[in-house]
């Protein structure tokens, strides 16, 4: 596709579900990035994808949340046991090459009753 | 670990007048990254400023960096209501496989008519 493609644009679920985000990166891109932004902490990195290098996790929050990015291109983040402080709007991005700008999504609302 | 600070948080500016938004940041780089992002809307890349001294235009949007100071300026001339949106500015530091950008809180500018 054109663009950054994100599913679903909104969730609502409860309290300890598990929760999965998907993400279409841009055709070629190498690089796929996932971040999320709130109210009370702003855009904060979470893991990200470059290639076949192992990805990295340092800003993953907590052990509740993991993602995998299956040949090279889809990426699916998944946060287990939600809870209400995992509120936000998953970002994914990706980029041609390192130093390049990276290409944002629109994200998935996340609501979590 | 990098902080990145921008300010103001908040500018209210009439069509016509010049401004300027700074971004510092806590910790060496060469990178630097600005975004726009419209209400309810996803990030949209504007600037990649990867050394000392570099300038880049665009419209009324111009973006510089001083890494030796570790500021980098978005300056807008003779604002116009279109550009109504918030700013970030995002640092990458060097040494991974790919850009894990921290980002700056964020600049809400609101140009009245």
């Amino acid at each position: 596709g054109a663009g950054v493609s994100q599913s679903p644009s909104n969730k609502v679920t409860e309290k300890g579900k598990d929760v999965e985000l998907r993400c279409d990166p841009i055709s070629g891109h190498t690089a796929l990035y996932w971040y999320r932004q709130s109210l009370g902490q702003g855009l904060e990195f979470l893991i990200y994808f470059q290639g076949n290098s192992a990805p990295d996790k340092s800003g993953l929050p907590s052990d509740r949340f993991s993602a995998e990015r299956t040949g090279g291109s889809v990426s699916t983040l998944t946060i287990q046991r939600t809870q209400q402080e995992d509120s936000a709007v998953y970002l994914c991005a990706s980029s041609l090459v390192y130093n390049q700008p990276q290409h944002f999504g629109d994200g998935t609302r996340l609501s979590i009753l | 670990e990098l902080k990145v600070e921008q300010n103001p948080l908040f500018l209210s500016m009439q069509e016509g007048k010049n401004y300027t938004i700074y971004c510092n940041y806590s910790t060496t780089s060469d990178r630097l990254y600005w975004y726009r992002q419209d209400p309810g809307k996803s990030l949209e890349s504007l600037f990649v400023l990867l050394s000392n001294g570099a300038v880049k235009q665009e419209g009324r949007l111009m973006a510089s960096l001083d890494t030796k100071a570790r500021l980098s300026t978005l300056h807008i001339t003779a604002a116009v209501h279109d550009l109504s949106a918030t700013y970030f500015c995002a640092v990458d530091i060097p040494g991974g496989t790919a850009s894990k950008l921290t980002f700056g809180t964020g600049t809400r500018l609101q140009v009245t008519l």
